[in-house]
């Protein structure tokens, strides 16, 4: 059984704080990894695709790195806002699979 | 908006009883996975169609089945259905097939399903 594991669970950080949380995946047998960020009574969207190791990949504020060899990728929020406020999923991608595994997630709460 | 649209939006139903969901991809999107979120529980993946064909299967029961069809749109039928089987099924969709596990996904609103 794959296991995909996000810590911390859950997050509460003050409006301009910088923030990162954790996904971690079997290191073998890599494929894909991928980053959704799920806010409330909205469906998850997609934030990143990571492929290769060493990979680091930004969008605005947010921005993840991955370490293939170790099974581990970090996503960072600079300055957050509380926009920001979601629960943030990784989903991991083993070779030779056609299907995604996803952790449970970390939810992170901005407060003004 | 991730142009990938789902009916309907709630869903109840009695214990037993048979109910179809229904996705339509984003246009130009061949790949279709079905999802299903429970209550303390992770996204968890049910089956893929690609291009009409199914593509890969996780954690669906005998119970459920999924069909694609030539338009792409897709359906997800459960039947006999439990309490447990309350939850939010999502779709999403992907340009590709086995390379769509590195394109980006995107998911529909949901279908949130109440067996009582």
């Amino acid at each position: 059984i794959l296991n995909v594991e996000q810590s911390p669970q859950s997050l509460h950080v003050q409006e301009g704080d910088s923030t990162n949380f954790t996904c971690s995946f079997p290191s073998s047998n890599f494929y894909a990894l991928h980053w959704y960020r799920w806010e409330t009574a909205k469906s998850p969207e997609a934030l990143f695709v990571m492929t290769l190791n060493g990979d680091e990949k930004k969008k605005g504020r947010i921005s993840a790195t991955l370490n293939t060899k170790e099974g581990y990728s970090y996503l960072y929020i600079k300055g957050s806002q509380p926009e920001d406020s979601a629960t943030y999923l990784c989903a991991f991608c083993p070779g030779g699979s056609e299907k995604l595994v996803f952790g449970k997630g970390t939810k992170l709460t901005v407060n003004p | 908006d991730s142009g990938v649209t789902q009916t309907p939006k709630h869903l109840i139903t009695a214990t037993g009883q048979r109910v179809t969901l229904r996705c339509s991809p984003r246009s130009g999107d061949l790949s279709v996975y079905w999802y299903q979120q429970s209550l303390d529980q992770g996204l968890q993946f049910l089956i893929q169609y690609y291009n009409g064909e199914e593509r890969a299967k996780g954690n669906i029961l005998e119970r459920f089945s999924a069909q694609q069809f030539p338009d792409l749109h897709s359906e997800l039928n459960l039947s006999s259905l439990e309490l447990g089987d309350s939850a939010l099924y999502f779709c999403a969709s992907s340009v590709g097939g086995s390379l769509g596990l590195q394109e980006t996904q995107y998911f529909g609103p949901g279908t949130r399903l109440l067996v009582l």
